[in-house]
Parts: structure tokens; sequence; C-alpha cells
């Protein structure tokens, strides 16, 4: 167990939906990553929180959106679903700084019917 | 820009065997860290060994080391004595601050181990 969770585990829904997945971070960890996994991208970074601020954004989507709570939960919202946007969905915390690994927490597989 | 890259798609080993995954990496940055994730096909991403930029000795961790070649830019993944149970994706991943110390992720590689 890393200690991260994610609700839910999975998701189903249709094109044109608005969803919201969920992330509790590691006891003390700052940081909030969200990652999405597809067969045809890979692993990819979409965006970082630290303490509730934006730090830094990767291939995100502009249909998607994401923050971080003062007790530093956060959320990934994704509008207007399409077809393509199936894929796990990763929620990673880390302590600060480039030498400490990230956990991962179980994922979110969505699927878009 | 940072790129991992891992050419091997898919590795075969017999247990008991040592395995050697291969990555290279790119990276402007001074400061970073290595990192390799295991993801078994129930999905989730499993943190398996880390190397910093500036440690001087190949990090190991049980049966994982890391075999680091800073000047080649690799950072190779050794599993001794493999079991059925690393059958698995394995991840190479960086961490530097181009990214907001995100993780950049290679494509994977997929081992499976045999009896």
């Amino acid at each position: 167990d890393s200690g991260v969770t994610q609700t839910p585990k999975h998701l189903i829904t249709a094109t044109g939906q608005r969803v919201t997945l969920r992330c509790s971070p590691r006891s003390g960890d700052l940081s909030v990553y969200w990652y999405q996994q597809s067969l045809d991208q890979g692993l990819q970074f979409l965006i970082q929180y630290y303490n509730g601020e934006e730090r830094a954004k990767g291939n995100i989507l502009e249909r998607f959106s994401a923050q971080q709570f003062p007790d530093l939960h956060s959320e990934l919202n994704l509008s207007s679903l399409e077809l393509g946007d199936s894929a796990l969905y990763f929620c990673a915390s880390s302590a600060s700084g480039v030498y400490n690994e990230q956990f991962f927490g179980p994922g979110t597989r969505l699927t878009v019917l | 820009a940072q790129k991992i890259t891992q050419t091997q798609p898919g590795m075969f080993v017999q247990e008991k065997e040592a395995v050697t995954l291969d990555c290279t990496y790119d990276t402007s940055d001074q400061s970073y860290g290595l990192f390799w994730y295991k993801q078994p096909s129930s999905g989730e991403m499993i943190f398996l060994i880390y190397q910093g930029s500036y440690d001087e000795q190949n990090a190991t961790e049980g049966r994982y080391s890391l075999n680091f070649q800073k000047a080649r830019k690799s950072a190779n993944l050794v599993i001794s004595a493999s079991q059925l149970g690393d059958s698995a994706m394995y991840f190479c991943a960086m961490r530097g601050y181009q990214a907001g110390t995100a993780l950049i992720f290679g494509k994977g590689t997929t081992l499976s181990v045999s009896s």
C-alpha cells in the first residue's frame, strides 16, 4: 500500500460528459502529480500541484483541469469527454526535490463509451 | 527536453536467471533522479529503485540493482534470480527540474519469466 488513495477505481461514462477523479496524497506529502496512461501515448505527466498551487503543467488538455484543496487532496476534472480520453489516470505524491520517489495511487480506469 | 528511451519492448527469461532491462536518458539538468517502476497486470505502479545523478555507487535494493553509467547516460535495471512474480511491465523514469520535478517515463519493457 503506497499510502496514496484514489477514487473511484473504475468509471464508465459517455462522450460529452464530465467526471471528477479524486486523490489523497500520502501523509506529509505536499506535492501531487496527475498522470495519464493510455495504450497509444504511454505514461504522460498532466499536472502538478504543490501545497495548493499549480507548479507545473505537462500534456494536459484544455478540457481538463485540476485543483488541490487546503487538506491537500486533489481533484482532476475531465470535461467534454471523448473516446480517446479512455485511460488509466494515476495520482502520485512525493516529498519535494528530484531525489525523492513518487508514490502512486492505484489509479482510476476511465472508460468513455 | 528530457527523454527516456527503453529500446526493448519485450524480454523473456527463465526463472533464477538474471536479466538486464535497458534505459537511456537525455537531460540538460545537472541534478536529476532516475527511477524504475514495476507495473504488474493488476495495474498499480510499484517503485523499485532510485539513483541520484551525483551518486557514485550503483543503487541496490534486494534483487534489483541499477547499473548507472553517467557518461553514457544509461541506467539499466538488473534483476538477479528472476522469479515468476517478476513478470510485469517495467518503466524507467527520470525526474529533473525541467518538468517541475514530474516523472518522465519511457515506453516500458514487458518482462516475461517462465519456469
